[in-house]
């Protein structure tokens, strides 16, 4: 069974302070996807993660994979108070039409 | 335009009763999806759909069914509700198996 951990699972920062989410899964995958959800709001897709390697930024956050180590990271440089959400990497199962295990969601919390 | 829409967005009923959420998306998507999320926010696939192949998640009760009348649509119809299906439900579409695009989310509460 695909299982998918985050850590951690609450965060709290200071605006300008750097900071990294964790996200571990269980199986290989063909890929890895974050999402941020605003309270009471839908999910908001961030990245998709394809290959061992990959990086991508958008604005202060960086996300990676590493497929050997089954790792991602979500990178937060220079954080400010907008960024205050919930944050969830989901990883597809292969051969199941895309369907998605979630990690529980890091909730972020930046403080001025 | 919204891409994936969801009625009602709130439902509140009474146990035992028989309800359904409907899902429209207009991106041209061919494969759609139904999520629940918890009330510690925990978000679980229940069923994915496309044109040609339904699956559903084994931990899904079969009082949860879905329903495509065509590739835009996939509604959730579920009969006797219990309170354990509060929730909020959330359908999403994506092409192939590309990013998936989540709807505003169905709240349900079960008294």
């Amino acid at each position: 069974e695909l299982k998918v951990e985050q850590n951690p699972l609450f965060l709290s920062m200071q605006e300008g302070k750097n900071y990294t989410i964790y996200c571990n899964y269980s199986t290989t995958s063909d890929r890895l996807y974050w999402y941020r959800q605003d309270p009471g709001k839908s999910l908001e897709s961030l990245f998709v993660l394809l290959s061992n390697g990959a990086v991508k930024q958008e604005g202060r956050l960086m996300a990676s994979l590493d497929t050997k180590a089954r790792l991602s990271t979500l990178h937060i440089t220079a954080a400010v108070h907008d960024l205050s959400a919930t944050y969830f990497c989901a990883v597809d199962i292969k051969g199941s039409q895309g369907n998605l295990i979630f990690g529980k969601g890091t909730k972020l919390s930046v403080k001025p | 335009d919204t891409a994936v829409s969801q009625t009602p967005k709130y439902l509140v009923t009474q146990m035992g009763n028989d309800k359904s959420i409907k899902c429209e998306q207009n991106l041209g998507h061919d494969t759609m999806y139904w999520y629940k999320q918890d009330s510690k926010k925990f978000l679980k696939i229940m069923f994915s759909y496309n044109n040609k192949e339904l699956i559903i998640n084994e931990t899904v009760p079969n009082r949860f069914s879905p329903k495509s009348p065509d590739k835009a649509h996939l509604n959730l119809h579920i009969n006797s509700l219990e309170l354990g299906d509060s929730a909020v439900y959330f359908c999403a579409s994506s092409y192939l198996q590309e990013t998936q695009y989540f709807g505003p989310g169905t709240r349900l509460l079960v008294l």
